[in-house]
């Protein structure tokens, strides 16, 4: 079965560091997704990419991320100047057209120190 | 907007119980509804999902929902569980048009003992 490939599982950064986050989705899909999970708290929401552009993101989602899909297979989501509370399970998903459900990677947990 | 909320965060039960994980939701528009289960070290898998139709959608593992929308409620049951069906299941919502992002539930996590 198709799957959407995270890497790495685990990241350890100094704060003020920057990050990328890397993701495989699935081939043929076409929409594309980052979710983060505090620890303890609900999964929520960053942003959302069609098309080759940002199609909906959330307050959480400021100037210090950005996502890029640079080479029609890897899509990616950079924090550049990572903070303690960015420290979570971030969660990358896909979906193909006419579908409803994501499908989701296995997360990358990222500690911020 | 949309909210979730699972009443429950732990729930315990015996192999071969029957289980109930309850999920209650709040949307202006019409949703979609999923639910969604993380097995340990894992990522989020969809179990099921109700778009229209029927108010009853059902799981290949046994798993069932039922979209009850005078209660707003999707409640996930299982006549009987095994071990294996130990993990954390979240339900969450999508508005039907506009955006695509899902709101989730905190999660149930469910534990199945011997």
């Amino acid at each position: 079965e198709p799957e959407v490939t995270q890497t790495p599982s685990h990241q350890v950064t100094q704060m003020g560091q920057e990050v990328i986050l890397r993701c495989v989705p699935i081939s043929n899909h076409l929409y594309f997704y980052w979710y983060r999970q505090i620890l303890g708290q609900k999964v929520e929401f960053l942003v959302s990419f069609y098309n080759n552009e940002i199609s909906e993101k959330s307050e959480i989602f400021d100037d210090q991320f950005s996502v890029e899909r640079p080479d029609g297979s890897n899509f990616t989501l950079k924090i550049r100047s990572t903070k303690l509370e960015d420290s979570a399970m971030y969660f990358c998903a896909s979906m193909g057209r006419g579908e409803y459900g994501y499908t989701f990677g296995s997360g990358t947990r990222l500690t911020v120190v | 907007a949309q909210s979730v909320t699972q009443l429950d965060s732990q729930v315990p039960v015996f192999e071969e119980a029957p289980v109930e994980l309850r999920c209650n939701y709040s949307s202006s528009v019409s949703v979609y509804l999923f639910w969604y289960v993380q097995y340990p070290n894992q990522g989020l898998q969809l179990l099921l999902k109700y778009l229209s139709g029927s108010t009853l959608v059902e799981s290949i593992n046994g798993f069932e929902a039922e979209f009850n929308k005078s209660q707003t409620s999707f409640h996930l049951r299982k006549p009987s569980v095994h071990i294996s069906d130990t993990a954390e299941y979240f339900c969450a919502v999508r508005s039907q048009g506009g955006s695509e992002k899902l709101v989730f539930g905190k999660g149930t996590k469910l534990t199945v003992n011997p």
